[in-house]
């Protein structure tokens, strides 16, 4: 079956890094996207890997390692206004995009 | 980006009623429209692929007969939820993909349905 994986919860200080792993099984793989959601809105877009390595864009960083089925988001200088879920969806190879449940981001003063 | 809209926002219904629930792209023409349901703190589902002039493609354990889809025009597509009862309660987002490029795709945002 497809699987993806990540914390349900994660707390960090404003001002601070944090990084939320992402792990996938699937059937093929075309490409790995990190969404943004704030609560009772529609999730939007932050980042897209298909190849191995790190993207950097602005505070947000992502990476991937298609041999480990493994990604992170890297969020840097922490804002309160970063605090919401962050989505990783894998697209597989019918082009589907099979999402994780979210990792809630709290982010304290 | 693309523009999409859902209408309505939010929607409270009493259990047996139906409900419609519209998405449109905006700014350009979409032959093809995505369906998702969310439950508090779980990921997104997968429903169905709407397909302008045909029918939808329902995902497995989706019932299509409560989930009517009608994409009648380039530019919008509704989800009517048949006879609703409190289980259907959810958030219904719709999206669109423009072209075949992966990294594009677009949101609505999102109708919350509550069914008493």
């Amino acid at each position: 079956g497809q699987n993806i994986d990540q914390p349900t919860e994660m707390t960090a200080t404003e001002g601070a890094i944090v990084q939320i792993n992402c792990t996938y099984q699937t059937s093929g793989f075309n490409g790995l996207f990190w969404y943004q959601q704030h609560a009772g809105e529609a999730p939007t877009f932050l980042s897209y890997n298909v190849l191995d390595g790190l993207e950097e864009k602005g505070r947000f960083s992502s990476f991937l390692s298609r041999s480990k089925g493994y990604s992170y988001l890297l969020l840097k200088e922490l804002q309160m206004k970063d605090s919401a879920s962050y989505l990783c969806a894998v697209m597989d190879s019918n082009y589907q995009l099979i999402w994780g449940a979210g990792t809630k981001l709290i982010i304290k003063p | 980006g693309a523009v999409v809209s859902q209408h309505p926002s939010w929607v409270i219904c009493k259990s047996g009623t139906s409900v419609k629930i519209e998405c449109r792209s905006l700014d350009f023409q979409a032959t093809t429209m995505f369906w998702y349901r969310q439950f508090p703190k779980q990921s997104l589902m997968l429903m169905a692929t709407s397909n302008e002039g045909s029918k939808a493609t329902y995902e497995q354990g989706v019932e299509k007969d409560k989930f009517l889809i009608n994409h009648a025009s380039l530019t919008l597509s509704t989800l009517t939820v048949t006879s609703a009862h409190p289980e259907d309660s959810s958030f219904y987002i719709c999206s669109v993909r423009p072209g075949l490029d992966p990294n594009e795709q677009f949101f609505g945002p999102g109708t919350r349905l509550t069914v008493l």
